[in-house]
């Protein structure tokens, strides 16, 4: 029950693109389509924006976009806006019946 | 709409015991499974456990395994944390989440539980 492992920050100007890489073994992100994306702001709960890898929940803008290859898991956010500085969490299921988180990755909106 | 709200944070001595709860609402506890997820001061996300949508099914992390219990009572539309013999490492904001192909889909407020002497 490792945690993932992210980059503690990322960075990007508005408009521009930004990707954020979750990295885990073939035993957790490699080996399941369960890897999921959390924005979280200061103070807040966070708020899920992807799961299953690609998928969206309602509510949340296409600017939003996951992808897996092999071991490691990418959140994408395009058209950097300033409301998207924020803590971003990945997970995935770990099997047995457990989840694994990562670190986390802070997103600065330059 | 779907609505978590827990309750029961506070101070606590180390070796004390906790029970958390977390009303729900817009939903119903027996038709998705419920986790419990918490985060120290400053620190990231910790998954703690998963309880099944009948109920019958409850798993936890190696750190909480046998000191920490997960149950609920539908019929209050309620999930609970049970925490026994706290540590200081357990202070942390708790946070209940409904569950959805393993993604934490609604989460609550979160309630910040002390563990001091």
């Amino acid at each position: 029950q490792s945690a993932l492992t992210q980059p503690p920050s990322a960075s990007g100007s508005p408009g521009q693109s930004v990707t954020i890489s979750c990295t885990g073994t073939s035993s957790d992100v490699g080996g399941y389509s369960y890897v999921s994306w959390y924005q979280q702001h200061p103070g807040k709960a966070p708020q899920i924006m992807i799961y299953e890898v690609t998928k969206r929940p309602s509510g949340v803008p296409d600017r939003f976009s996951g992808s897996k290859s092999g071991n490691t898991a990418s959140l994408t956010v395009s058209g950097l806006q300033a409301e998207d500085e924020a803590d971003y969490y990945c997970s995935s299921y770990a099997g047995s019946n457990v989840v694994v988180f990562g670190g986390g990755t802070k997103l600065t909106v330059l | 709409q779907v609505q978590l709200v827990e309750s029961g944070g506070g101070v606590v001595q180390p070796g004390r015991s906790l029970r958390l709860s977390c009303v729900v609402s817009g939903f119903t506890l027996s038709s998705s499974g419920m986790h419990w997820v918490r985060q120290a001061p400053g620190k990231g996300l910790e998954w703690l456990t998963v309880i099944s949508y009948d109920g019958s099914k409850k798993y936890y992390t190696d750190s909480v395994k046998g000191r920490f219990t997960i149950s609920r009572d539908i019929s209050k539309n309620t999930l609970y944390l049970q925490m026994d013999s706290l540590r200081a490492d357990d202070t942390a904001v708790y946070y209940c989440a409904k569950g959805q192909s393993w993604s934490a889909f609604n989460w609550g407020q979160g309630t910040l539980v002390t563990v001091s002497s």
